[in-house]
């Protein structure tokens, strides 16, 4: 089964620093390019970064740029992001995503949620 | 950046109802649009993708059309486990952008 299962998410002081992981299975995760996508509660989606199958293409969301950066290990299947000087406007559920063969978000995991709040 | 603008943003309807959602792109994304259904608590689906193609597994019911700058997602006969929010999303561009969504209530 085709599985993406994203963690890392709880609570966090404004100011701080969170990592996410986004663990694949079920499929050749380097094979694929991936995203991250967020949602603040009560609200849309929001398109957050995207990384290319090797890592060596990566773009960003305005909102996100300069404090956000995403990565991943195809050896370990793994995405990351990385994200710093966290604000209250950060508060969301962070999705990763896959681009599957139709190029469009075809595999979703389930959501980690990020609260940022003292 | 291309936004997109979905109407209505809040739709009521009742079963076995025609349903029409329509998106606005801020300029040409060509065929490039695509739809996903969201239900409390969960991730989005991928429902429609290239305008008008059923991603596998999903309804008939369901269809897609437009192209350009202005589309549509049409569910022909709207069935209880269709209450949900959709959301159209280009794919024209790197950034990814998604609509606000149009939540389809029970009237």
């Amino acid at each position: 089964e085709v599985l993406l299962a994203e963690s890392g998410g709880g609570l966090v002081q404004p100011g701080g620093s969170l990592r996410l992981s986004c663990a694949a299975s079920g499929f050749t995760f380097s094979n694929f390019e991936m995203n991250w996508v967020r949602q603040a509660p009560g609200k849309g989606l929001e398109w957050l970064s995207y990384i290319s199958r090797s890592g060596g293409t990566i773009y960003y969301a305005d909102s996100v740029k300069g404090r956000f950066s995403i990565s991943r290990d195809n050896a370990k299947n793994s995405l990351f992001l990385q994200m710093n000087s966290l604000g209250a406007e950060d508060t969301a559920v962070y999705y990763c995503a896959r681009i599957g063969l139709v190029h469009t978000f075809d595999v979703w995991g389930q959501g980690t949620m990020v609260t940022v709040s003292s | 950046d291309i936004q997109m603008t979905q109407s209505p943003s809040t739709l009521s309807a009742s079963v076995g109802d025609r349903v029409t959602i329509t998106c606005r792109a801020s300029q040409s994304i060509s065929s490039w649009l695509a739809w996903y259904q969201q239900k409390p608590g969960k991730a989005p689906k991928l429902l429609i993708y290239k305008t008008f193609t059923l991603e596998s597994g999903v309804p008939s019911r369901f269809s897609g059309s437009g192209s350009g700058t202005e589309f549509t997602l049409t569910i022909s006969s709207l069935q209880p486990d269709d209450f949900a929010t959709y959301y159209c999303q280009q794919y024209n561009t790197y950034s990814r952008t998604f609509g606000q969504g149009t939540k389809v209530e029970i009237k």
